[in-house]
């Protein structure tokens, strides 16, 4: 399975925008980005996913560099609702996601 | 629909008792999986099934045994626990065959084997 690294925690205040990095230098090119986020003491739940181009949902946008090599998940305006794991996944044509570390996104007010 | 659930949400066992995780989703999803968390880490894949009667192993499957025998349930069973195995277990579920497919996960269920 292709690697993502992430930073290990970032800070923001509410109602800024947030950017999380994620490189991913051995994606294939099958491979989706996906991101999940982990609220405290609750299972992951889905945010977005993307295959080439940048794509936009309720809760986020995700930008894919042109080599796919990298992939920043966006949060337009932070909430303290946000303070969560993010989680950056490359997922192949099985069904498996495997979870690194993740990047700890902490939200002042 | 209820999604995605997990019983119990607590457990607390003694070395070398066994017991059943029970997982369960009503949305008619081919795949699940079970998860374990331990303390600042991110989750390991036990075992994973593609549908009923159907499972594989995934990162760490010793000390865990699946089974699949509907769509709907897939329970996690330890024969024997240790305290290893204390950590916080979810199961997930999604539609199966597409890279894009979301996987909705329970809410977990928190074991301490002493």
């Amino acid at each position: 399975d292709a690697k993502t690294t992430q930073p290990n925690s970032m800070e923001s205040n509410e109602e800024e925008p947030v950017h999380l990095p994620c490189n991913h230098s051995t994606i294939s090119g099958t491979d989706y980005i996906h991101w999940y986020r982990q609220l405290p003491s609750q299972g992951p739940e889905y945010v977005i996913h993307g295959l080439t181009s940048n794509v936009n949902n309720r809760m986020a946008s995700l930008a894919i560099a042109e080599d796919r090599k990298s992939s920043t998940l966006i949060l337009h305006r932070a909430t303290l609702r946000d303070a969560a794991v993010y989680y950056c996944i490359l997922r192949d044509n099985t069904d498996k996601l495997i979870f690194g570390t993740g990047t700890r996104l902490q939200v002042f007010p | 629909n209820a999604g995605v659930t997990q019983t119990p949400k607590f457990q607390v066992l003694k070395t070398g008792q066994s017991m059943t995780l029970q997982c369960a989703q009503d949305m008619n999803h081919e795949y699940m999986s079970w998860y374990r968390q331990d303390p600042g880490m991110g989750l390991r894949l036990i075992h994973y099934s593609v549908g009923a009667g159907i499972t594989d192993q995934g990162e760490v499957p010793n000390g865990y045994n699946v089974s699949r025998s509907t769509t709907e349930d897939f329970p996690l069973r330890l024969l024997s626990a240790a305290p290893s195995q204390t950590s916080v277990y979810f199961c997930a579920s999604s539609s199966t065959g597409f890279a894009y497919n979301e996987q909705f996960f329970g809410p977990g269920t928190r074991l301490t084997v002493l």
